[in-house]
C-alpha cells in the first residue's frame, strides 16, 4: 500500500515567517504534488514535480516555492506566509498503474 | 473558469438506498476521470475511475457513468452505508498531462 506521510498534522505560524511543509512517499513514485484544500473551492494545485529538482507550477503558485532534492520527499514552501495561505494543504504521489493520485493526511495550516 | 463542477454542495439518504452524485466538466479534451472520498481530518482516497473509452465500470457498491455527450458523470453508491458519510470529489485529467482537475466536492450524509 502506497504511503505518503506528511510532516505536520497542524501548524500555526505568524505572518511572514517561512514556513515548510514536509512530505514523503515510499512507493518511488516520479510524480508528486501540493494541493491546498478550501471550502466552497474544491483542491487547487499549487505545484507539482516529474522529477528530482524538477518542477511546474499548477493553477495557484503565487506565494509559494518547492524543493525536490530527493525523489522520496517534496517540500512545499511558503516564502513569507500571509493569513490567505490559511488552509489545509494535501501532498499526494502520482501511481502510473492505476492513474490516480494517493494523498497524505494533509496539514491544517493557520496563519495569524 | 471552473472545468469540472460538482453543483450540489450536499446530499441526505437513507440507509439502503441509491446515493448519486453528479459531476459536469466543460473541456471535452479529458479522457480519463476519477472519484475521490474524503472523511475529516484525512487526505482523499481513491474510489474508482473510468476512461473516456467506456460509458461504466463498477466496483462492488460503487458505479460510475460517463456520458460524453453530456459531459457529465455520476457515482452511484448502492447501498448506501452510515460509513460513506464524506465529502466526494470528482476530477478529471487529460492522459499524458498530471494536471488533475478536481470539483469543489458534495458532502453525502447516509442517514442510519
Amino acid at each position: 500500500d502506497v504511503k505518503v506521510t506528511q510532516s505536520s498534522r497542524y501548524l500555526v505560524k505568524r505572518t511572514g515567517e517561512k514556513v515548510f511543509l514536509e512530505c514523503v512517499q515510499d512507493m518511488d513514485h516520479e510524480n508528486m504534488f501540493w494541493y491546498r484544500q478550501d471550502p466552497g473551492l474544491g483542491l487547487r494545485l499549487i505545484y507539482f514535480s516529474y522529477d528530482v529538482k524538477m518542477k511546474e507550477k499548477g493553477d495557484i503558485p503565487e506565494g509559494y516555492s518547492v524543493s525536490r532534492e530527493k525523489k522520496e520527499r517534496f517540500s512545499l514552501i511558503l516564502e513569507s506566509a500571509s493569513t490567505n495561505q490559511t488552509s489545509m494543504y494535501l501532498c499526494a504521489s502520482f501511481d502510473r498503474e492505476r492513474l490516480a493520485l494517493h494523498f497524505g493526511n494533509g496539514t491544517r495550516l493557520t496563519v495569524t | 473558469d471552473q472545468q469540472v463542477k460538482q453543483n450540489s454542495p450536499s446530499l441526505s439518504v437513507q440507509e439502503g438506498r441509491i446515493s448519486i452524485l453528479n459531476c459536469d466538466y466543460t473541456n471535452s479534451m479529458f479522457d480519463y476521470f476519477l472519484w475521490y472520498k474524503k472523511y475529516p481530518a484525512e487526505g482523499p482516497t481513491f474510489l474508482i475511475s473510468i476512461s473516456s473509452i467506456k460509458d461504466k465500470n463498477e466496483d462492488g457498491r460503487f458505479t460510475v457513468f460517463l456520458n460524453k455527450s453530456a459531459k457529465h458523470l455520476s457515482l452511484h453508491i448502492v447501498p448506501s452505508q452510515p460509513g460513506d458519510s464524506a465529502v466526494y470529489f470528482c476530477a478529471a485529467i487529460i492522459s499524458g498531462t498530471y494536471k488533475y482537475i478536481f470539483g469543489t466536492g458534495t458532502r453525502l450524509k447516509v442517514l442510519a
